[in-house]
């Protein structure tokens, strides 16, 4: 069975970058669709980015100029990376694999798979 | 981006009730819909995936419906261990967007 676990700093400076790992256990990193999403305390939640086991990136436009996302097949490994952090990206943060249905010449996506989330404080 | 609203914001229900909690998206989705629930500390759970299609492992209790702009999530018969945050979601276009959430409280 698959699992992921979130890890890395959980506290930044603001204007500092926030860099963190999703490692993926149980099964292989290959043929999916990797996502960040976050959780501010008390909040609902954002959709940051995701990843392709190849490479091929797509993020959120509100954050699209702050986010890279990266993969790294050979440790199972995908990472976030948030520059130029404020206290308004505080949150949990949560990696989480894209299922994919088919029906009828249809694509279907939804989230299936996801970490147990890490939380990330940004404060001096 | 696609907006998502959910109602209501929060309910109580009783152990054995009916629920039922609706997502309504700015533009028209399809069936590019899906619905996870969120326990206290806990990751979200995917509950129902294009619309009405139930997750392997989810209790049949749990009823998605809906197309285009109006969505439904039907709990039958509530039990102890629904009580938690539901969110819609669509995955039609970039940036995926959620719902507010719905809290479903014990009364």
């Amino acid at each position: 069975q698959v699992q992921l676990q979130e890890s890395g700093p959980g506290l930044v400076k603001p204007s500092e970058t926030l860099s963190l790992t999703c490692t993926v256990s149980g099964g292989s990193i290959s043929s999916y669709y990797w996502s960040w999403i976050r959780q501010p305390p008390g909040k609902g939640l954002e959709w940051i980015g995701y990843i392709y086991y190849s490479g091929s990136t797509n993020y959120n436009p509100s954050l699209k100029s702050r986010v890279t996302i990266s993969v790294d097949t050979s440790k199972n490994q995908v990472s976030l990376k948030l520059s130029s952090v404020s206290a308004a990206d505080t949150a949990v943060y949560y990696c989480a694999r894209r299922g994919t249905h088919y029906d009828s010449g249809t694509v279907y996506y939804y989230m299936d798979v996801w970490g147990k989330g890490t939380m990330v404080t940004v404060s001096s | 981006d696609i907006q998502m609203t959910q109602s209501p914001s929060s309910l109580s229900a009783s152990v054995g009730d009916r629920v039922t909690i609706t997502c309504r998206a700015s533009q028209s989705i399809s069936r590019y819909l899906n619905w996870y629930h969120q326990k206290p500390g806990k990751a979200p759970k995917v509950l129902i995936y294009a619309a009405s299609s139930l997750q392997s492992g989810v209790p049949s209790r749990f009823s998605g419906s809906g197309s285009g702009t109006d969505f439904t999530l039907t709990i039958s018969s509530l039990q102890p261990e629904d009580f938690a945050t539901y969110y819609c979601q669509q995955s039609y276009s970039i940036p995926f967007t959620f719902g507010g959430g719905t809290k479903v409280e014990i009364k």
